[in-house]
C-alpha cells in the first residue's frame, strides 16, 4: 500500500480561491518532504523542499507568496496554492523521504488541480 | 546547480529486447541513487534503489559508477508494460542547510513495440 499519501486526488476551483493539498506520510517521520508540479507531456519540476519545523526552501522562479508550503509535523505537509488561476491548474505531487536505511524517497499519489 | 543527466529519449524498441538508461550526476557527495517509472498521469514509483555493487531485481539491472560518476539500469527482455518514463533520481545531504536536496532527471521515454 501508499506509503505517502496524497489528498485530495482531484480538485476543481474558481479562479481567486484557494486550494490545500496535504502530503502525509503514513509509515515513516519524514523531516524532508518535496513538492512538485507536472504539466502535460513535461517532466517533473520540483517547486520547492518542505524541512519540518522551518521555513520550506523554494526553487528559483517559484512564489512562495503563492504556493504556502506548512511542514508542522513529522507526517504532514501542505501545499495551498493561493488566489489559483487557470494557468495553476496541473498535476501537483509531494515526496517525503524515509530516514530508514536506503533514503528512500517515497511519491504520493499526485493531485490534479483544474482552476475555472 | 547540481545536475542530473539522462539519455535524451524517447527509446522505441521491440518486444524482446534489451535496453539501457544511462544518467549522470555532477555532485561528487551525492548519498542515494534511484530509478523510478512513471506512467502517464500518474506519479512516479520506486523502481529500484542503486547501490555501489549494483543490484538486479528479475529483468532489471541497476549500477552505479562513483568515480565516473553515473548510473545505469539495464532492462531484459523488454515487455508492453515496461512502457514509461524512468527517472533518475539523485539525493544528496546540504549540510550547510542541514537538509536533503533531491536532484532528478528529466526522465527517459521507453515505448516497447509489440
Amino acid at each position: 500500500g501508499a506509503v505517502v499519501s496524497q489528498h485530495p486526488s482531484w480538485v476543481i476551483c474558481k479562479s481567486g480561491t484557494s486550494v490545500k493539498i496535504e502530503c502525509r506520510s503514513l509509515d515513516f517521520q519524514a523531516t524532508t518532504m518535496f513538492w512538485y508540479r507536472q504539466f502535460p507531456k513535461q517532466s517533473l519540476m520540483l517547486m520547492a523542499t518542505s524541512n519540518e519545523g522551518s521555513k520550506a526552501t523554494y526553487e528559483q522562479g517559484v512564489e512562495k507568496d503563492k504556493f504556502l508550503i506548512n511542514h508542522a509535523s513529522l507526517t504532514l505537509s501542505t501545499l495551498t496554492v493561493t488566489s489559483a488561476h487557470p494557468e495553476d491548474s496541473s498535476f501537483y505531487i509531494c515526496s517525503a523521504r524515509d530516514p530508514g536505511p536506503g533514503n528512500t524517497i517515497y511519491f504520493g499519489e499526485g493531485s490534479w488541480l483544474t482552476v475555472v | 546547480r547540481k545536475e542530473v543527466e539522462q539519455d535524451p529519449g524517447p527509446f522505441n524498441v521491440p518486444e524482446g529486447a534489451t535496453v539501457a538508461f544511462n544518467c549522470t550526476y555532477s555532485n561528487s557527495a551525492s548519498q542515494s541513487f534511484f530509478w523510478y517509472r512513471q506512467d502517464c498521469r500518474k506519479e512516479p514509483k520506486l523502481l529500484m534503489s542503486v547501490y555501489s555493487s549494483g543490484n538486479e531485481d528479475g529483468r532489471f539491472t541497476a549500477q552505479l559508477n562513483r568515480a565516473s560518476q553515473y548510473i545505469s539500469l539495464l532492462i531484459r527482455d523488454s515487455k508492453l508494460s515496461d512502457s514509461a518514463t524512468y527517472l533518475c533520481v539523485v539525493t544528496s545531504l546540504d549540510s550547510g542547510a542541514g537538509s536533503y536536496q533531491l536532484t532528478f532527471g528529466k526522465g527517459t521515454k521507453l515505448s516497447v513495440i509489440p
